[in-house]
């Protein structure tokens, strides 16, 4: 089983409607993430959580929000999905300042 | 503020050729440096990494030598596979208390047979 898993990992969706991606983790981890992958762009940080009452915005939070519901859950969510938030979205977590391990992706499409 | 250029892709190479990819950083400090590997449909997997000056990184046939006076960290492998097929992201972790990384925009690598 992956140690880090993200779900769904494929999802197609209107304009307008909210979506929630789940992300959980068997590693034991303190520290989770959420990144935006756009091609050509690389990789921008969208959330971070350093514990379950910890959250911070990264660089492009504006249009999401997040739940860390226990140490191993982190949730990222579009509360009204737009058209540019088409991308490639991955989770990662670490434990302090070691390694991250990513995720294997959800790729959302918004029509 | 901190910053990761890689150099452009797509790179495309035959089978048994030598690997360069550049990167070069822009950081306050003394950061920590990575070279991630996303291979088709995957997620990010770490390959190499250094954290101080003059370390070197490897794995898996790749090498990655942290050069403070040129800010880079260029990775290098001697004989490419087709399996290698992937693309590569440079990232810095600075040393602040969020520690957290910044990414170039990543090299698509093609070994052709």
């Amino acid at each position: 089983d992956a140690d880090v898993t993200q779900t769904p990992r494929n999802r197609i969706t209107k304009t307008g409607k909210r979506i929630m991606l789940e992300c959980s983790q068997t590693k034991g981890h303190d520290r989770m993430y959420w990144y935006r992958q756009d091609p050509g762009l690389g990789l921008r940080l969208i959330y971070y959580s350093f514990d379950v009452k910890d959250i911070n915005k990264g660089e492009i939070s504006d249009g999401y929000s997040v739940s860390r519901q226990a140490q191993a859950k982190f949730s990222l969510s579009l509360e009204s999905a737009i058209p540019n938030q088409t991308a490639l979205y991955f989770c990662a977590t670490s434990q302090g300042g070691q390694p991250q391990h990513f995720g294997d992706g959800t790729r959302l499409s918004i029509l | 503020g901190n910053s990761v250029t890689q150099m452009e892709g797509p790179v495309t190479l035959s089978e048994e050729a030598f690997l360069t990819i550049n990167c070069t950083y822009t950081a306050t400090g003394y950061p920590s440096l990575f070279w991630y590997v996303q291979y088709p449909g995957e997620g990010l997997q770490l390959l190499l990494k250094a954290t101080k000056a003059d370390d070197k990184g490897s794995n898996k046939g790749f090498e990655a030598t942290y050069r403070k006076e040129t800010t880079s960290f260029h990775l290098e492998k001697g004989s490419v596979q087709v399996s290698d097929s992937a693309v590569y992201f440079c990232a810095l972790r600075d040393g602040g208390s969020q520690g957290n990384l910044i990414f170039g925009k990543g090299t698509k690598l093609s070994v052709k047979p």
